[in-house]
């Protein structure tokens, strides 16, 4: 069973800043197999980029995603006032299915 | 535009079965993908609850293995998920979700409801 480890737990930052997430894999992960998630308070999960590094569609530029293997990251690159909520990496496993979710990570304003 | 919407008893008593069932439109189950349960704990993060294809197939968290069957009702165009034995354990927000397999993604979501285990 794959565990997703997503750093740091809360991360406190002004607007305009950068912010970057980090989500570690237990074993090797296929990029293909890499998704992140926004979700607002009160709302379902959003999602942002997959494949690793493809935004969704409808996603801003500000959002990328990177990485290979066990480590991934998650980059929004200036922090708008919408952007503050917490972040979920996911990956699927095949043979058989199975899906994990990372615990999160908060970005808040500082 | 594809929709998911989840229904059920919003309490559940200690030791019974929930019962959600998850109502899809806009896209028919049978057509593909796979169709999956996803929870959130009170300020907690998600969990992937199982998952199943449009041929019928499941696939379970084996943590929750035991106590979870997922099913499918084509003619009504909807899932459903019983979880058995539950505990204050499972109280949480219960989400349905379509899973893009090809691309590897939960892209719609239903808004999910709360489910409160308690006496």
């Amino acid at each position: 069973e794959i565990v997703l480890t997503q750093s740091p737990g809360t991360l406190s930052l002004s607007p305009g800043e950068r912010a970057t997430l980090s989500c570690r894999a237990s074993q090797s992960v296929s990029s293909s197999y890499l998704a992140w998630y926004q979700q607002k308070p009160g709302q379902a999960p959003r999602l942002l980029i997959y494949g690793a590094s493809s935004r969704a569609t409808g996603i801003p530029d500000r959002f990328s995603g990177s990485g290979s293997g066990t480590d991934f990251t998650l980059t929004i690159s200036r922090l708008e006032p919408e952007d503050f909520a917490v972040y979920y990496c996911q990956q699927y496993g095949s043979s058989p299915p199975t899906w994990t979710f990372g615990q999160g990570t908060k970005v808040e304003i500082k | 535009q594809v929709q998911l919407q989840e229904s059920g008893p919003g309490l559940v008593k200690p030791s019974e079965t929930l019962s959600l069932t998850c109502a899809v439109s806009g896209y028919s189950i049978s057509s593909g993908y796979y169709w999956g349960w996803i929870r959130q704990p009170p300020g907690k993060g998600l969990e992937w609850i199982g998952s199943i294809y449009h041929s019928g197939s499941t696939y379970y968290n084996p943590s929750l293995k035991s106590r979870v069957t997922i099913s499918v009702d084509t003619s009504k165009n909807q899932f459903s998920l019983k979880l058995s034995s539950v505990t204050a354990a499972d109280t949480a927000v219960y989400y349905c979700a379509r899973f893009v397999d090809g691309d590897y993604y939960f892209d719609y979501w239903g808004q999910g409801t709360l489910v409160t285990v308690s006496s």
